[in-house]
């Protein structure tokens, strides 16, 4: 079956320190990958996406590269900031399949 | 502003009284769905729409219903609702089921 499998939370990290949250997944297709995140008490929005093996999405200073040999998606970026304090999900969409599946989730906070 | 519209954004309700979770888009997307949220389990689909009057089971569909009767339109209805069904409930909407899904802000429920 299709899955996502994310790094467990929740991260800490202090500003400016390096991110890395890893996700893998398992598609019987050739599937798009997304990272989206959720901040505090709003919806989900599209931070990035990779539609086909090695592209590289990027936005806000985050970035992803989807890895089709190591079936990764992880996210990474390379200062961080207070603001970027969220929940993240990676993401997987089989073309046709109708729907996303969406890994558990990784909260994030950034002290200052 | 291209949006996905949810209300309300919060309801406590007793077991077994009927509750409608409203959904709107302003965007002409043919593709709705709703998902639930759960700590450790990310998000979840339990319904989706290809079109007006086309609808499908997502994975976890007991226990609610939906309808499509308009385009921009994708109620969730929970006919006898249960404490288990207590959750965060998100509907989002794409182009189709294979683009970028736009999230509305979440309906958090409570059911004592």
């Amino acid at each position: 079956g299709n899955s996502v499998t994310q790094m467990e939370g929740p991260v800490t990290l202090s500003e400016e320190a390096f991110l890395t949250i890893n996700c893998t997944y398992t598609a019987t297709g050739y599937p798009s990958l997304f990272w989206y995140v959720q901040y505090p008490g709003e919806g989900l929005q599209l931070l990035l996406k990779a539609t086909k093996a090695d592209d590289k999405g990027s936005n806000k200073g985050f970035e992803a590269t989807y890895r089709k040999e190591t079936t990764s998606f992880h996210l990474e970026k390379g200062s961080v900031q207070v603001s970027d304090s969220a929940v993240y999900f990676c993401a997987l969409l089989i073309q046709g399949a109708q729907k996303l599946v969406f890994g558990q989730g990784t909260r994030l906070t950034i002290n200052p | 502003e291209a949006q996905v519209t949810q209300n309300p954004r919060y309801l406590i309700t007793v077991t077994g009284k009927k509750l409608t979770v409203t959904c709107s888009q302003n965007m002409n997307h043919e593709y709705m769905s709703w998902y639930r949220q759960d700590p450790g389990l990310g998000l979840r689909q339990i319904y989706y729409s290809m079109n007006v009057e086309v609808t499908d089971k997502g994975d976890v569909p007991e226990g609610y219903k939906v309808s499509r009767k308009e385009k921009r339109n994708f109620p969730l209805i929970l006919e006898s609702p249960s404490p288990n069904q207590t959750s965060l409930y998100f509907c989002a909407s794409s182009m189709t089921g294979a683009t970028e899904a736009f999230f509305g802000q979440g309906t958090r429920l409570t059911v004592v």
